[in-house]
């Protein structure tokens, strides 16, 4: 239980273009998922926190319009990265918190690795 | 943004020995968190804390709430090649909001 799922797993943009990350819960519903970002050797910061139904809360210094999150069901959310530039290349993992059950507890995707040439 | 001090950094041991690894912060947490995650991976949940003075298990790991929820600690005993990984502390203020704070991660390297 408590798998999500993101996609695609890795993508490879020219700069300018907007990608689209998808990441879902597969086996519970979350009203909340969260957006983080992962340098290399370095640990997660959280981007923004997506809530269905309504507007995403960012983190202070993260560009709303440059990272857009839909969060349309209780099982997906998306985060677009708009006319991305080489520095948007990273690792990008979303978690999501069960509605029900475990309390306190994000499970998170396998990650997208995003490649901006 | 803030971040959790998690020591030691890295750690290169042999097959069958022991690992200790803690997390400090200055602010207070309701829950802490541990997390495994290997490369190009997300992190995977290993063990949840929701209790001043906690101690939980799981398998061959164990973690602790610390009494002051300042700090949290986690042991992996006779530690196998597959623990290798990079390990995550994380933790939970109050609030409404379930954002996780994330420590700075500590490497561990296990030689067969």
């Amino acid at each position: 239980g408590a798998v999500v799922s993101q996609h695609p797993s890795r993508v490879i943009c020219k700069s300018g273009t907007s990608v689209k990350i998808e990441c879902r819960s597969l086996d519970f519903q979350a009203t909340t998922m969260f957006w983080y970002r992962q340098f290399p050797k370095k640990s997660l910061m959280l981007m923004a926190t997506s809530n269905e139904g309504s507007k995403a809360t960012y983190e202070q210094g993260v560009e709303k319009d440059k990272f857009l999150i839909n969060h349309a069901s209780l099982t997906l959310s998306t985060l677009t990265v708009t006319s991305a530039h080489p520095e948007d290349s990273s690792f990008y993992i979303c978690s999501a918190s069960p509605l029900a059950g475990v309390r306190d507890t994000q499970y998170f995707g396998p990650g997208t690795r995003l490649t901006v040439l | 943004g803030q971040q959790l001090n998690q020591s030691p950094q890295s750690m290169f041991i042999q097959e069958g020995e022991d690992v200790s690894m803690n997390c400090t912060s200055s602010s207070i947490f309701n829950t802490w968190l541990w997390y495994k995650q290997e490369p190009g991976e997300g992190p995977v949940l290993l063990i949840a804390l929701y209790k001043a003075g906690e101690l939980t298990s799981n398998g061959r790991l164990t973690a602790q709430f610390g009494i002051t929820r300042k700090d949290s600690f986690l042991n992996i005993s006779a530690s196998i090649p597959s623990d290798v990984g990079i390990y995550f502390c994380a933790g939970r203020g109050g609030g409404a909001t379930n954002k996780l704070i994330f420590g700075t991660g500590t490497l561990l390297a296990v030689q067969p």
